[in-house]
């Protein structure tokens, strides 16, 4: 079946650094691909996403492009900040429910000023 | 804010027992969908309701039910708990039903559920 597969964590940064999350999934067709993020003690909320390959997702500084010769969707960021700490989730459309979503573990993050 | 509300926010219970899960989805959101977070399994999703209609099941257990009321709001219920159902239960919402759907969703903010 579909999967996601992120890097493990955390990831300790200081503040100002670049960061990239790798996500890389296997899937069936050609899903739609997210990024979420989870403040500690929240909820989900979509951060990006990218539907077709090549698209370029993007929001709050951050961008992951749907790369389907390599099946990733790696998150950027070119300067992060305190605020940034949670968790990261890569996630997948899929194929099988057509509207289901398959979450990568999560990815800690922790940025120091 | 998301628009998805989901009662209580959290819930203690003894094995043996049944809970149920309450979510509201976002104004015009058709479909809910349900997702156990925990430790060990991450996130994972149980099943989804569209309209009132159960439209797909993930890995939800013969003891957890769901339904989708006229109001479409949710309940999913979970009963004869064990310790292992603790976890993080969150409903999600999603246009999809509406022509320019993308499959996003919309995620309450959990019901923690601690079996002992």
């Amino acid at each position: 079946g579909d999967s996601v597969t992120q890097m493990e964590g955390p990831v300790t940064l200081s503040e100002e650094a670049f960061l990239t999350i790798n996500c890389t999934y296997t899937a069936t067709g050609y899903p739609s691909l997210f990024w979420y993020v989870q403040y500690p003690g929240e909820g989900l909320q979509l951060l990006l996403k990218a539907t077709k390959a090549d698209d370029k997702g993007s929001n709050k500084g951050f961008e992951a492009t749907y790369r389907k010769e390599t099946t990733s969707f790696h998150l950027e960021k070119g300067s992060v900040q305190v605020s940034d700490s949670a968790v990261y989730f890569c996630a997948l459309s899929d194929s099988t429910t057509g509207t289901a979503l398959i979450f990568g573990k999560g990815t800690t993050l922790s940025v120091s000023s | 804010d998301s628009g998805v509300t989901q009662t209580p926010k959290h819930l203690i219970t003894a094995t043996g027992q049944r809970v149920t899960l309450r979510c509201s989805p976002r104004s015009g959101d058709l479909s809910v969908y349900w997702y156990q977070q925990s430790l060990d399994q991450g996130l994972q999703f149980l099943i989804q309701y569209y309209n009132g209609e159960e439209r797909a099941k993930g890995n939800i257990l013969e003891r957890f039910s769901a339904q989708q009321f006229p109001d479409l709001h949710s309940e999913l219920n979970l009963s004869s708990l064990e310790l292992g159902d603790s976890a993080l239960y969150f409903c999600a919402s999603s246009p999809r039903g509406r022509r320019d759907s993308s499959y996003e969703q919309y995620f309450g903010p959990g019901t923690r559920l601690t079996v002992t």
